[in-house]
């Protein structure tokens, strides 16, 4: 069974700051992981989608890798503003489901301090 | 603005009440998605519809009956439900859904309905 984890489960930085968000899970065989976002109470909004034949995702401050082999990727935001602050969500989709199934961690919770 | 919209945004409902949630998606996807997110536990995928049909139940108990009359459209029905039912339930859409298509297939989604059953 596919089991998603992210370290660490809250960081707090003050603004400026480069960081860097680690997620691992225990099956490769994936189709691709996904980066989202959350502000509280409220839905997700997807950051980054990495294929599993891809090494690397980049969006403006945000970059995300994928190892894998090694069951791991990172999420590094560069110069991290105030308005990062949020919930950081990994998903995986395992291989061999047709529909699209998304395999969760629980999350970090980042706050970036003026 | 994701493009997926759900409503209401906030629900109070006693344990012997029946109500609906409903989320409708304006991206011409073909696939519709329930997840179910407790305090400090990973969302949980609960019910998934490709291309109206359900094709996904994840043990999901049957006080909760979903329904998709049309690929825009999703409902969660509720009924007799549980103080330990209260959640953010999350519809989310995609394009794809077909076995064997692993494409472009980004998960939107939307903000949620905050549910308390009392």
């Amino acid at each position: 069974k596919q089991e998603v984890t992210q370290i660490p489960a809250a960081l707090s930085v003050p603004e400026g700051e480069n960081l860097v968000l680690n997620c691992s899970f225990t099956d490769s065989a994936i189709y691709n992981l996904q980066w989202f976002r959350q502000d509280p109470g409220k839905g997700l909004t997807s950051l980054l989608l990495i294929q599993s034949s891809q090494r690397e995702q980049t969006s403006g401050r945000l970059n995300a890798s994928l190892d894998k082999s090694s069951g791991r990727s990172t999420l590094y935001i560069a110069a991290s503003q105030p308005g990062d602050s949020a919930t950081y969500l990994c998903a995986v989709r395992p291989s061999g489901t047709g529909f699209q199934k998304l395999v969760f961690g629980t999350g970090t919770r980042l706050l970036v301090s003026p | 603005e994701t493009g997926v919209t759900q409503t209401p945004r906030h629900l109070v409902m006693g344990m012997t009440n029946k109500k609906s949630l409903k989320c409708e998606q304006h991206l011409g996807h073909n696939a519709m998605y329930w997840y179910k997110q407790s305090a400090k536990k990973p969302l949980e995928l609960m019910f998934v519809y490709s291309l109206e049909e359900r094709v996904e139940n994840n043990s999901v108990p049957s006080r909760f009956s979903p329904e998709c009359p049309n690929s825009s459209h999703l409902f969660l029905h509720l009924h007799t439900l549980q103080p330990e039912d209260s959640a953010l339930y999350l519809c989310a859409s995609s394009k794809g859904g077909l076995a064997g298509v692993p494409s472009y297939n980004e998960q939107f989604f939307g903000p949620g309905t905050r549910l308390t059953v009392l």
